[in-house]
């Protein structure tokens, strides 16, 4: 079964870095593109990032594009996603989620999640 | 970027019920969008899609169907697990974009 771990959420000053890391299990990582979607509190879904299983397509969305840079290590079996810059809009729980085909199309499985507060 | 508007915000159905929840996307998607189920505390899960493909494991009572700019998501018998919010998001074009959100209550 296909599992998805995040980790390294926490808080952080506005300005500030962070690194998230999604661990997965239970299949082959390097076949599928993975992908970051946020929730801010109360809110929706946003989508946020998606790369390639070989890291040759990255994609963000505009609202992080020049701050957040998302990277895997298919010899580790985990996803990253360095946050940079970081501003209270970014407040959110960011989940990991597999592509089962192509990149950035539906996600299934996701992880649970891991909290990012910005804050002063 | 593709605006997904969902209807309604709030649905209110006793279970048992059918629910009939719309998606609609402000240019075409053709078949490219999915639906999920998020449930409070927990991540979401994917229910549909192609518009209409149930993902594994997903019971018959939940169903996909329209194409282009309209889109239903029907739950033919709700049951208690089924209160809950459902996104639409389409991956025709980028960035993906998901709906706002319907979140199904017990009436």
């Amino acid at each position: 079964e296909a599992q998805l771990a995040e980790s390294g959420g926490g808080l952080v000053k506005p300005g500030g870095s962070l690194r998230l890391s999604c661990a997965a299990s239970g299949f082959t990582f390097r076949g599928y593109s993975m992908n970051w979607v946020r929730q801010a509190p109360g809110k929706g879904l946003e989508w946020v990032s998606s790369i390639s299983g070989s890291s040759s397509y990255i994609y963000y969305a505009d609202s992080v594009k020049g701050r957040f840079t998302i990277s895997r290590d298919n010899a580790k079996n985990s996803l990253y996603l360095q946050m940079n810059s970081l501003r209270a809009e970014d407040t959110a729980v960011y989940y990991c989620a597999r592509d089962e085909v192509g990149v950035g199309n539906w996600f299934d499985p996701w992880g649970q999640g891991t909290l990012v507060t910005v804050s002063s | 970027e593709i605006v997904m508007t969902q209807s309604p915000a709030t649905l209110s159905v006793s279970p048992g019920e059918r629910a009939t929840l719309s998606c609609r996307a402000s240019q075409s998607v053709t078949s490219n969008l999915a639906w999920y189920r998020q449930k409070p505390g927990q991540a979401p899960r994917l229910l549909i899609y192609g518009a209409s493909i149930r993902a594994t494991g997903i019971p018959a009572r939940f169903s996909g169907s329209g194409s282009g700019t309209e889109f239903t998501l029907t739950i033919s018998s709700l049951q208690s697990q089924d209160f809950a919010v459902y996104y639409c998001q389409q991956y025709n074009n980028w960035p993906r974009t998901f709906g706002q959100g319907t979140k199904v209550e017990i009436k």
